[in-house]
């Protein structure tokens, strides 16, 4: 099956100690990204990837990082998380670009406290 | 810069009322237009999106047509059911970048 998944679902984490959530989608699709949303603000790009290697940053790229060793994985690193990164997170891929349709990963529901 | 504003909710209909949702939005270059929709607990599907000017994209009863001259891409159906209770949100992608409205939740009632 064509999918985006995401781990963990669900983490509780303490200010300051480093996490990360995996990302992996299996439709060999060159574009990767990461999502924070928020009521009210919708969702915000934290960072995108065009192809492996290439990383950039999205509108709210602010503690957090990224890398893309392998096409299919995307992880999204808090080095030290705050309890403003309270949040959840979608990771989506598309076949090559934005301007395809994004298809989205379960969700990561993280609470920093 | 990119952007899009989309109307705010939450929006209450009755089943079979019609839905309109206003989406428009700000683009450098030539954008495609997207419509999401989140049902509760869930993650984002696609519900319907237009690349160029003057399309229409259409599934299970929604329809939104990419209106360059008035840069909108309002969401309708006809006949809402209550199935269709979610949170909708309208995005562009643009550049190498994504990017979405605030939502707005829609919640039917029979």
């Amino acid at each position: 099956e064509a999918q985006v998944t995401q781990n963990p679902r669900y983490l509780i984490t303490v200010t300051g100690k480093k996490l990360t959530v995996t990302c992996s989608q299996n439709m060999n699709h060159e574009y990767m990204s990461w999502y924070r949303q928020d009521p009210g603000l919708g969702l915000r790009q934290i960072y995108y990837s065009m192809n492996v290697e290439v990383t950039d940053k999205g509108d709210v790229p602010e503690g957090y990082k990224v890398s893309r060793k392998e096409k299919r994985n995307f992880p999204l690193i808090l080095e030290s998380p705050s309890p403003n990164q309270t949040s959840l997170y979608f990771c989506a891929s598309s076949p090559s670009s934005s301007q395809e349709t994004q298809y989205f990963g379960p969700g990561t529901r993280l609470l920093v406290l | 810069g990119n952007s899009v504003t989309q109307m705010e909710g939450p929006v209450t209909l009755s089943e079979e009322a019609f839905l309109t949702i206003n989406c428009t939005y700000t683009a450098t270059g030539y954008p495609s237009l997207f419509w999401y929709v989140q049902y509760p607990g869930e993650g984002l599907q696609l519900l319907l999106k237009a690349t160029k000017a003057d399309d229409k994209g259409s599934n299970k009863g929604f329809e939104a047509t990419y209106r360059k001259e008035t840069t909108s891409f309002h969401l309708e159906k006809g006949s809402v059911q209550v199935s269709d209770s979610a949170v909708y949100f309208c995005a562009l992608g643009t550049g190498n970048q994504f990017y979405f409205g605030t939502g707005t939740s829609l919640t039917v009632i029979p």
